[in-house]
């Protein structure tokens, strides 16, 4: 079993709808969670961060944490034909040593049609 | 200023070429990553320098050699490759602790 686990899609939309991406995790070490948006040909951008349970917006973007399920989620709201990219979760754990490895899920391609 | 630069964008080298790939922040970071990227699959880690020191190297191929000649700047120093070495080279940054890391654009490396 992955230690994360994401639906790679790919997952189409229409402009304009709610957007749900999710990834569950098997490790309860895992203490920070990261939503990154990646366009085709390009490096990963950093969307999200969080390290405790709940929501946490920006714009039109919020990030779901539910350590109790070992589930995150990341929904877009108002969704745009430029949203459309690959989203990767990813997550590390909490140590006194720093330089945390991530650890990525596969990522989901999402297109929003116009 | 959350920029990570990578240079060249693009590279194509043969398997007896040598060839450096560069990467640079301005953040004030002091750990920095080289990560390889294949098509529709995640990053995977190569190499964590800690303080300009190599703290972490995932059995990556004497083929790849990494340096960090300053807190700004990680080299990635190529030699010999195979053509499955083909891939997105992703360099990041992040303070010490590490869970925040901050990623350049990457350069596309093509082995014939």
């Amino acid at each position: 079993q992955k230690e994360v686990e994401q639906d790679p899609g790919p997952l189409s939309v229409p402009e304009g709808a709610i957007v749900s991406l999710n990834c569950t995790y098997s490790n309860s070490a895992f203490q920070y969670f990261m939503w990154y948006r990646q366009y085709s040909r390009k490096g990963p951008e950093l969307l999200m961060y969080t390290y405790s349970s709940g929501n946490k917006e920006d714009g039109r973007f919020t990030a779901q944490v539910d350590k109790s399920s070992k589930y995150i989620s990341l929904f877009i709201r108002d969704s745009q034909p430029s949203d459309s990219a690959t989203y990767l979760c990813a997550m590390a754990k909490l140590s006194n040593f720093g330089n945390e490895k991530l650890t990525f899920g596969t990522g989901t391609r999402l297109t929003i049609i116009p | 200023d959350t920029e990570v630069t990578q240079t060249p964008k693009h590279l194509v080298m043969g398997m007896t070429n040598k060839k450096s790939l560069k990467c640079e922040q301005h953040m004030g970071h002091r750990a920095m990553y080289w990560y390889k990227q294949k098509a529709k699959k995640p990053p995977e880690l190569m190499f964590v320098y800690s303080y300009e020191k190599l703290s972490i190297n995932e059995s990556v191929p004497s083929r790849f050699s990494p340096e960090c000649p300053n807190s700004s700047l990680l080299n990635l120093h190529l030699h010999a490759l195979q053509p499955e070495d083909s891939a997105l080279y992703l360099c990041a940054s992040s303070q010490i602790s590490g869970e925040t890391q901050y990623f350049g654009p990457g350069t596309r490396l093509l082995v014939l």
